[in-house]
C-alpha cells in the first residue's frame, strides 16, 4: 500500500517564476492538506482540500493556490516566487478527522 | 503570539538519560494534541497522541494540562535512535469539522553514545 507520494522531490526556481507541486494521497484517503516548512521551523498550514474544494486556508497570500482532482490527488501552485518561498512543502492525507500521513515533501529553492 | 511555543533546544544527552520537552499553546479551544517526530530532512511522523489523563508508550510518556495549556513529553532511557526533532502539535477546528494542525517549531534532540 503506497503512502503519500509527492513530486518533484527537489526543484530550483528563480524569483518571479511559478511552480506546481503534486501529491497523491494514501490509498483510501480523501482529504489533502498542504504545509510549508521553512528551515528550522515547524510546518505551517497552507490549505486543505476535501471533495475537490478548499475547506480551510492558513495565513498565506493568494499567490498560493491549489486544486484537488476527482481521484483525490492534489496540486499546489505558487506564482511570482519570492526568495522567502524556499522551503520544504509537505502534503498530508487523511480521512476526515483521521490521523494525517505526510509525504516526504518537495524541497523548493528559489534563487 | 504563536499558536504553539516550544523550546527549540538543542538538547544533547547521553544514552540512557531521561529528557523532557515542554510546549504551551495559546488557543484554549484546541481539541487534540500530539507529539510528532521528524528525522533530519524527512517528513514528520506521529509519535503519540496526548490525553488529559496522561499516556505512556514504552519509554515515552505524554502529559496534557488543559488549565495551564501545557503539553509535555518525557523520554526515558534515551537511545541513539531517539535523535530527531520533536514537534508539539495541536488541532483547532475551522469552519468545517475538519481540523488543521498547528505545529511548534520543534525541539532538536541529539543522543550521544
Amino acid at each position: 500500500d503506497a503512502g503519500v507520494t509527492q513530486s518533484p522531490t527537489h526543484l530550483i526556481k528563480t524569483r518571479g517564476q511559478q511552480v506546481t507541486l503534486r501529491c497523491s494521497p494514501k490509498s483510501g484517503h480523501d482529504t489533502v492538506s498542504w504545509y510549508q516548512q521553512a528551515l528550522g521551523q515547524g510546518p505551517q498550514f497552507i490549505f486543505q482540500y476535501y471533495e475537490e474544494e478548499e475547506r480551510q486556508r492558513g495565513n498565506f497570500p493568494d499567490r498560493f493556490s491549489g486544486h484537488q482532482f476527482p481521484n483525490y490527488s492534489s496540486e499546489l501552485n505558487v506564482n511570482a516566487l519570492l526568495l522567502g518561498d524556499s522551503a520544504l512543502y509537505l502534503c498530508a492525507s487523511s480521512l476526515p478527522l483521521g490521523e494525517l500521513f505526510f509525504g516526504e515533501g518537495s524541497r523548493l529553492t528559489v534563487l | 503570539r504563536k499558536e504553539v511555543e516550544q523550546d527549540p533546544g538543542p538538547f544533547n544527552v547521553p544514552e540512557g538519560a531521561t529528557v523532557a520537552f515542554n510546549c504551551t499553546y495559546s488557543n484554549s479551544a484546541s481539541q487534540s494534541f500530539f507529539w510528532y517526530r521528524q528525522d533530519c530532512r524527512k517528513e514528520p511522523k506521529l509519535l503519540m497522541s496526548v490525553y488529559s489523563s496522561g499516556n505512556e508508550d514504552g519509554r515515552f510518556t505524554a502529559q496534557l494540562n488543559r488549565a495551564s495549556q501545557y503539553i509535555s513529553l518525557l523520554i526515558r532511557d534515551s537511545k541513539l535512535s531517539d535523535s530527531a526533532t520533536y514537534l508539539c502539535v495541536v488541532t483547532s477546528r475551522g469552519g468545517s469539522t475538519l481540523g488543521r494542525l498547528y505545529f511548534g517549531r520543534g525541539t532538536q534532540l541529539t543522543v550521544w553514545p
